[in-house]
């Protein structure tokens, strides 16, 4: 079965520290999305990508980045991590009927 | 500004009564409404979808679009515990590029035995 996965599932991390997160999916769409979720804002777009080599902003990517090398993976890098970006982040994919999927999410904590 | 609104609750209703949830959407061009669950602790879970207005039904769900009001509903008839969780309500707005949502805070809902 076509499914999306994150990994780490958890992960700790000290400020200054580069951190990645990792996205794969298997149901060959080509949008994806990196969301964080924190209490009292919900979720938030972090960045997006409508195919390979194709990246865009979301709503707070500022302290982030992502690639898109090919269809199944986009991995999210904190380039210095700060407190601030302690969340739940989840990626998502979607396909042309703009449905999106997500995956389990990752936990990050930023000491 | 592409604003996604719901009552945070906590919504909480009897094991068996309908449950009902709202939102309402500001850009009156949207296209593309959604209904994600998610419970404790869990990624969001896509329940329903919806395009045209009316009722769209699938099980115990049904999902009700108004685009003249700029409202987007869901009922749970026969609510069961299991249903406790938070609901999510997503639109896609008119000109927004192809596949992005914008999401509302969320409904809490607690179903009670």
């Amino acid at each position: 079965d076509a499914e999306i996965t994150q990994s780490p599932r958890h992960k700790i991390t000290e400020t200054g520290r580069q951190v990645t997160l990792a996205c794969h999916q298997t149901w060959n769409h080509n949008n994806m999305f990196w969301y964080r979720q924190d209490l009292g804002h919900g979720l938030r777009l972090i960045h997006y990508s409508y195919g390979v080599q194709d990246t865009n902003k979301g709503e707070v990517s500022d302290g982030y980045s992502v690639s898109r090398s090919n269809t199944e993976d986009l991995p999210l890098t904190l380039e210095s991590a700060a407190s601030s970006q302690t969340s739940v982040y989840f990626c998502a994919s979607g396909d042309d009927t703009d449905t999106q999927y997500f995956g389990p999410g990752t936990r990050l904590t930023v000491l | 500004q592409k604003e996604v609104e719901q009552n945070s609750g906590p919504l909480s209703v009897p094991e068996g009564a309908i449950a009902s949830l709202n939102c309402t959407y500001s850009d009156r061009g949207s296209q593309s409404f959604f209904w994600y669950r998610q419970y404790s602790g869990k990624s969001p879970e896509l329940i329903m979808s919806i395009y045209s207005n009316g009722d769209k039904e699938d099980g115990r769900f049904t999902a009700q679009l108004n685009k003249a009001s700029q409202y987007v509903s869901l009922l749970i008839r026969d609510s069961q515990p299991s249903d406790s969780a938070t609901y999510l309500c997503a639109v896609n707005p008119r000109g927004s590029t192809l596949g992005r949502l914008y999401f509302g805070r969320g409904t809490q809902l607690t179903v009670w035995p």
